[in-house]
């Protein structure tokens, strides 16, 4: 069964700077897509970032970016320029067009430090 | 203006009752889906939907019921037959080609 990881239950950074968010999952398939959603104090989940499994090059939207590894099962969120509004839940996410659900990680509290 | 609307934001309900959260969608999404959330937990899949008349159970569906009426609305209730119901309940919908999440803002349900 397909599973998702996120080892870092909490993690902090200083208003500014980078950090890494770390998300590992276990699948057998080839094709697949991950993804990283943000939840706020005010708990609406919003999408951050996609990846699809069959895209070589990493997903970027702004601030963020990811390292996808698809051999190790790696997908890691970079929050470059880390600002107070950045303080959040962090879920990553897989999910199959044949599999009908999304599996969620148990999520990483990001704070923000000014 | 599309999007996921759920009502209400919160709702009391006495030990014993039944309630029903709404989830309204107008993304024309086939799939439909229906989360709990615990105080800094993840999300628990309580049941889904791919198509109109036919839903599955997720991890947690003892002692709740959906129904799949109409493409855009999927209700679930709570029935007192959940013995733990104090939670945060998050509706989502999904196109079935991406499976992306799209959420509604979530329902608090305290019993009393």
């Amino acid at each position: 069964a397909q599973t998702v990881t996120q080892s870092q239950p909490e993690m902090s950074v200083q208003e500014a700077e980078t950090v890494t968010l770390s998300c590992t999952y276990d699948t057998s398939e080839s094709d697949y897509y991950l993804f990283w959603y943000k939840q706020p104090p005010s708990r609406q989940m919003i999408l951050v970032i996609r990846q699809e499994a069959y895209k070589q090059q990493n997903a970027t939207e702004n601030r963020f970016s990811v390292n996808f590894q698809k051999a190790a099962k790696s997908f890691s969120l970079k929050i470059s320029d880390s600002q107070l509004g950045d303080a959040a839940m962090y879920f990553c996410a897989y999910g199959e067009t044949s599999y009908d659900k999304v599996i969620f990680g148990p999520g990483t509290s990001l704070s923000v430090i000014p | 203006d599309g999007g996921i609307t759920q009502s209400p934001k919160y709702l009391f309900r006495k030990e014993g009752q039944n309630v029903t959260l709404s989830c309204e969608q107008n993304l024309n999404h086939d799939a439909m889906y229906w989360y709990r959330q615990d105080p800094g937990q993840g999300l628990r899949l309580i049941y889904y939907s791919q198509i109109v008349n036919d839903f599955q159970k997720g991890d947690i569906a003892e002692g709740y019921s959906v129904s799949r009426e109409k493409k855009e609305s999927f209700p679930l209730t709570v029935t007192s037959a959940q013995k733990n119901p104090t939670a945060f309940y998050l509706c989502a919908s999904s196109p079935r080609l991406t499976v992306e999440q799209f959420f509604g803002p979530g329902t608090r349900l305290t019993v009393l």
